[in-house]
């Protein structure tokens, strides 16, 4: 089945620094990935969509300067939170979309844990 | 807006018993969805469902979807310990997927 590989599964850093955080779509093209962020006990908040060679539409009340996006290629996006503080700390989950069947695929969920 | 309320937030159930989560939508959609969320963990996709009136199982658990009342539900039937999980129920707004708050089931002897 398709398979969403997402990067790293935990990382713990200080504040002040970016963590850079990788989805990739193992066997299929993904035309669009999201970026959701879920805190603990609670659902997942879609943060924002991209499309491969445009620009990322973000939620509304989420920082486009703090979350870049990147979705440099059909099989690649990455999220880097810059300037991490301990509020950004939650699990970060990528889903893709695959461009042959529409169907939706979740990566495995990163935790951020900024000290 | 689309938004998605499913209840109960919280099911402490017995197991061998019934029980049913549901899912309300403000809106119409294409798709419905039922993951399942262990702790630390990210979602297993349950249940897609396309169309008014579809009726899918898997085990213990039985999703249905009727698009006219903007109603899904989760049927659990004869609970065993390993269903213990948070449940979500999410609808496609073309395209990203809006999420309901989740239903933490816990199944106790």
């Amino acid at each position: 089945g398709a398979v969403v590989s997402q990067h790293p599964s935990w990382v713990i850093c200080k504040s002040g620094t970016s963590v850079k955080i990788e989805c990739r779509s193992l066997d299929f093209q993904a035309t669009t990935m999201f970026w959701y962020r879920q805190f603990p006990k609670q659902s997942l908040m879609l943060m924002a969509t991209s499309n491969e060679g445009s620009k990322a539409t973000y939620e509304q009340g989420v920082e486009k300067d703090k979350f870049l996006i990147n979705h440099a290629s059909l099989t690649l996006s990455t999220l880097t939170v810059t300037s991490a503080h301990p509020e950004d700390s939650s699990f970060y989950i990528c889903s893709a979309k695959s461009g042959a069947s529409g169907a939706l695929h979740f990566g495995n969920g990163t935790r951020l844990t900024v000290t | 807006e689309l938004k998605v309320e499913q209840n109960p937030l919280f099911l402490s159930m017995q197991e061998g018993k019934n029980y049913t989560i549901y899912c309300n939508y403000s809106t119409t959609s294409d798709r419905l969805y039922w993951y399942r969320q262990d702790p630390g963990k990210s979602l297993e996709s349950l249940f897609v469902l396309l169309s008014n009136g579809a009726v899918k199982q898997e085990g213990r658990l039985m999703a249905s979807l009727d698009t006219k009342a903007r109603l899904s539900t989760l049927h659990i039937t004869a609970a065993v310990h390993d269903l213990s999980a948070t449940y979500f129920c999410a609808v496609e707004r073309t395209p990203p997927l809006v999420f309901g708050k989740g239903t933490r089931l816990s199944v106790i002897a």
